[in-house]
This record gives C-alpha cells, sequence and structure tokens, in this order.
C-alpha cells in the first residue's frame, strides 16, 4: 500500500473554469480511484481507474493514469459552486487504501 | 438501499475515559476499513478487516486502540483511556471485496475534553 500525493494543495476558481487536480505515487498499483469529501462529510467515490486504462470519463470528469510516471490527474469541466470540497487520490495496490492530504477545491460563483 | 452507518454522530469525553464507536457496513462487504482524520487532513488508515480478522491494524497508533469485527458485520472501534490528541473524526468504510471501491460512513466526531 503507498500513498498518493496531490497538487496542488489549494486551488480556487472562478465557477464555469475547469479545475485540474495531479496525484503522484511510488510503486505499482492495481488501480487508483478519486474521492470527494464535502466540508464535515464522509467521503464519496468519484471514480476508479485500473492500471491497464489511460483515460476514463465520468459527467463533467475525467481522469487521466500513466503509469510510466505513476501519475494521475482529475479534470473537472465547468465548474459549480457545489463542487466546493476536498479532493483526494488513492492508489491501491493490494488490499488498503491509503490517502494522501488532498486538494482543497474553492469555486467561487 | 442503506449505506454505511456510523453511531454515535458526536461523542464528548473526558480524557482517561473509554469510548466505543460503531460502524454498521453495507450488507454483503466483507471488507471494512477504520480511519481517523484530523482538521484539514486526509484520512489516517487504522485497521482493515476481511472478514471476522484483522488483516492489517498496522495503523493503530498505540495499544490503547482496539478494534473488533466478532461476527464479519458490525465491528466497533475501541479507544481506551482517552487523550486530548484522540479528538478527530472516526470514518469507517466498507467494500465489496478489497481493493475496490470503499463505500463511507458519515464519520462520528470524537472530543476529548
Amino acid at each position: 500500500s503507498q500513498q498518493g500525493e496531490e497538487d496542488p494543495q489549494a486551488l480556487s476558481i472562478q465557477e464555469g473554469e475547469n479545475a485540474t487536480m495531479n496525484c503522484s505515487y511510488k510503486t505499482s498499483i492495481n488501480n487508483l480511484q478519486w474521492y470527494r469529501q464535502n466540508s464535515g462529510r464522509g467521503l464519496v467515490h468519484l471514480i476508479l481507474i485500473r492500471s491497464n486504462e489511460r483515460e476514463k470519463h465520468s459527467g463533467r470528469l475525467r481522469v487521466t493514469l500513466d503509469t510510466s510516471k505513476k501519475s494521475s490527474s482529475l479534470l473537472i469541466t465547468a465548474s459549480r459552486a457545489a463542487d466546493t470540497a476536498s479532493y483526494f487520490c488513492a492508489p491501491t495496490s493490494y488490499d488498503k487504501v491509503i490517502f494522501g492530504p488532498g486538494t482543497s477545491l474553492s469555486v467561487i460563483p | 438501499g442503506a449505506g454505511v452507518s456510523q453511531t454515535p454522530s458526536n461523542k464528548v469525553t473526558e480524557k482517561g475515559k473509554y469510548v466505543e464507536l460503531r460502524c454498521d457496513p453495507i450488507s454483503g462487504h466483507t471488507a471494512l476499513y477504520w480511519y481517523r482524520q484530523s482538521l484539514g487532513q486526509g484520512p489516517e488508515f487504522l485497521i482493515y478487516f476481511q472478514g471476522t480478522g484483522a488483516a492489517d491494524d498496522s495503523g493503530l497508533p498505540n495499544d490503547r486502540f482496539f478494534a473488533v469485527r466478532p461476527e464479519g458485520s458490525v465491528s466497533t472501534l475501541k479507544i481506551q483511556r482517552t487523550e486530548r490528541g484522540d479528538s478527530a473524526v472516526y470514518l469507517c468504510a466498507s467494500s465489496l471485496e478489497p481493493p475496490g471501491v470503499q463505500n463511507f460512513g458519515p464519520g462520528t466526531r470524537l472530543t476529548v475534553l
């Protein structure tokens, strides 16, 4: 198991803009997951990308995975104020999931 | 369907007391995880159950922390002789099988005075 490191730590954008968050990790993985956490609430699963996939879409979310660079990115298009939250990547190798410190996204109306 | 539930939602206790936090996972989920989250931080892994047994308890900070899952469903996280540094939100998650999608509960906010 290993921890992902998200970048940037904090991001502030205007509503309607796109938001990009990056994640780096250190060893081989089976899959990589992204989660969102609204203030004071539990985490919500957004998307899972397997190690043999390079890109995946879900609604306004687009995730890429580059296993050669050990990195992933999460793109949120046409952001909304409701997207304001913390976002965590979770590279998963065998059993448990280890979370990094997250990216705090603020979408300004 | 019902998601992961945790009780109580808030717990205030005094330093030195014993507390129990409960997690009800989604029915049929074999894997159950406990995390602790401090303000501004990501969830910190504590322990992971596969069925009734603790598959990995490497995240438990010390022997004051203990967790059980006797019938492979409900789990209880037990903290003895609580300290002010134990104050945090304790999150529980379950998944159909590891290392799949984790379904999180709302958490228990523990405050040790």
